[in-house]
C-alpha cells in the first residue's frame, strides 16, 4: 500500500507555479521522498527526489517540511505539457527488497490555457 | 546514455499464445523492476530482479507468468497462454546498486500488450 496521501485532482493556469501537496506522516527515517509523473500513455518520468534537504533541478523544486511529514512539489512555471498525473512516493533507498516504487493513485494535475 | 529501452513497444497476441517482453536497463544499472498498467489503472509492481536474481516477485501472478534478468542480454517477462484480461502496458525500470543520495529508478515507454 502507498505511504503517501495526495489529493485526487488540481489545476493551475499556464505559466503561473503549480503546488502539489503530498503527505507522508509515517515516514521513516531511512525513507526519501521520491516524485514521478506519467504523462498519458506514456512510461513514469522520474522528477526530483530528497531526504531532508529542500532540492532543485531543472524540472522543479521539492520541499520537504523540517518533520518530513508532508512535502510540495513546486513546478515554477507550468505548461501545458505538463499536464499529467502526479506521484509522489516513500521509497528506502538502494536495492533491498524494500526498494522498489509504490505507485498511489497520484494527483491529476490539469494546466489550463 | 541511452534510457530504458523496451520492445516491443506494442505486441498483439490471440488468447493462449506466448508474449515475451524485453527489456535493456540503463548502460551501468544492474537491477530491473517490471510494473504492469490495466487499462485505467494505476501502476502495480510485479517483479524485481538483479542480475540472475529474483529479489521481489511478490506482485507476480502465481501462473503464467515469469521474469528473468540473465547475466548476458535484456531482461525477459514472459506471459504463456495468454488471455484478454493481460491485456495491459508492462513498463520496465531499472536502477544502479548505488544508496548514497537515493538511487533513481528510470522507466522505459512500455510495452502495449493486446490479447484477442
Amino acid at each position: 500500500d502507498a505511504k503517501t496521501t495526495q489529493p485526487p485532482s488540481m489545476d493551475c493556469a499556464e505559466g503561473r507555479a503549480a503546488n502539489l501537496p503530498c503527505n507522508h506522516s509515517t515516514i521513516s527515517g531511512n525513507e526519501y521522498v521520491y516524485w514521478y509523473r506519467q504523462i498519458h500513455s506514456q512510461g513514469p518520468q522520474y522528477i526530483i527526489h530528497g531526504l531532508k534537504n529542500n532540492e532543485t533541478n531543472e524540472m522543479a523544486s521539492l520541499i520537504i517540511t523540517e518533520d518530513r511529514k508532508s512535502s510540495t512539489l513546486i513546478l515554477p512555471h507550468a505548461t501545458l505539457r505538463d499536464t499529467a498525473v502526479y506521484y509522489c512516493i516513500v521509497r528506502v533507498a538502494g536495492t533491498g527488497a524494500n526498494s522498489k516504487l509504490t505507485f498511489g493513485k497520484g494527483i491529476t494535475l490539469s494546466v489550463r490555457p | 546514455n541511452a534510457g530504458v529501452m523496451q520492445n516491443p513497444r506494442h505486441l498483439v497476441r490471440r488468447r493462449g499464445q506466448e508474449a515475451r517482453l524485453r527489456c535493456s536497463p540503463m548502460k551501468g544499472h544492474s537491477h530491473v523492476y517490471w510494473y504492469r498498467q490495466l487499462p485505467e489503472e494505476g501502476l502495480k509492481f510485479m517483479v524485481y530482479l538483479q542480475k540472475e536474481n529474483i529479489i521481489d516477485e511478490s506482485g507476480m501472478p502465481k501462473e503464467r507468468f515469469s521474469a528473468e534478468f540473465p547475466k548476458e542480454g535484456p531482461s525477459i517477462l514472459r506471459i504463456q497462454q495468454v488471455v484478454r484480461g493481460d491485456s495491459a502496458a508492462y513498463f520496465c525500470a531499472s536502477s544502479t546498486t548505488g544508496v548514497a543520495s537515493g538511487n533513481t529508478i528510470y522507466f522505459g515507454e512500455g510495452s502495449w500488450l493486446t490479447v484477442v
